[in-house]
């Protein structure tokens, strides 16, 4: 039973470059989402997909930010231009249904590191 | 208003022992779930535990236990024999209302050392 995957683990760029992050959840889970966390932090919530469709976005999910899952299964997330502020952990996590107290199963993160 | 709080600073603990880590939160919704989780220094999130705001029984995982208290809106939870793997951060978390179609609320986190 293969875990929530993410890639790239680490990814350092230069300001104002575009990047692309992917996470492949757990194969029967349905439900995606995505979180970032900063440094002393805990995770923050993004973005939510049921199957290809993105139920929920926060408001910290700027128009630089964008978050596909084309065909219910994978996801990625880009950020255009990115800024300082973008420094952080990327979160990615599935479930598998809406029984109550299922877990949400997390991947090892992507860290973001702005030059 | 904070949703979640986590004020304990890094907490010690000697191994072997037990030790509880503060967790109170905030909502008016009386459906709720609130899960704890641990981060190793690798940075993976692992659940723990979860407690409904239904359940009349506190949540028991093995060595983890959640202390209830859904009067005073707290949510501790309890390590006994800690073990050196232990030492890691620990999230307490809510979801509101308890099913799967929400996003979780995290507190700020606990560092936890335990010491041979």
């Amino acid at each position: 039973d293969t875990g929530v995957s993410q890639n790239p683990r680490h990814k350092i760029t230069k300001r104002g470059q575009n990047v692309t992050f992917r996470c492949d959840p757990i194969s029967e889970h349905n439900r995606l989402y995505w979180y970032r966390q900063t440094l002393g932090q805990g995770p923050e919530f993004l973005t939510y997909f049921q199957n290809e469709a993105q139920l929920e976005k926060s408001r910290l999910l700027s128009d630089r930010f964008s978050a596909e899952r084309p065909k219910g299964s994978f996801s990625t997330l880009e950020i255009q231009r990115t800024e300082q502020g973008d420094s952080a952990m990327y979160l990615c996590a599935s479930s598998a249904d809406d029984r109550e107290g299922q877990p949400q199963h997390f991947g090892d993160g992507t860290r973001l590191s702005i030059l | 208003a904070q949703k979640i709080t986590q004020t304990q600073p890094g907490m010690f603990v000697q191994e072997k022992e037990a030790v509880t880590l503060d967790c109170t939160y905030d909502t008016s919704d009386p459906s709720y779930g609130l899960f704890w989780y641990k981060q190793p220094s690798s940075g993976e999130m692992i659940f723990l535990i979860y407690q409904g705001s239904y359940d009349q029984q506190n949540a028991t995982e093995g060595r983890y236990s959640l202390n209830f208290q859904k009067a005073r809106k707290s949510a501790n939870l309890v390590i006994s024999a800690s073990q050196l793997g232990d030492s890691a951060m620990y999230f307490c978390a809510m979801r509101e209302p308890r099913g799967a179609n929400s996003k979780l609320t995290f507190g700020k986190g606990i560092t936890l050392s335990v010491r041979p």
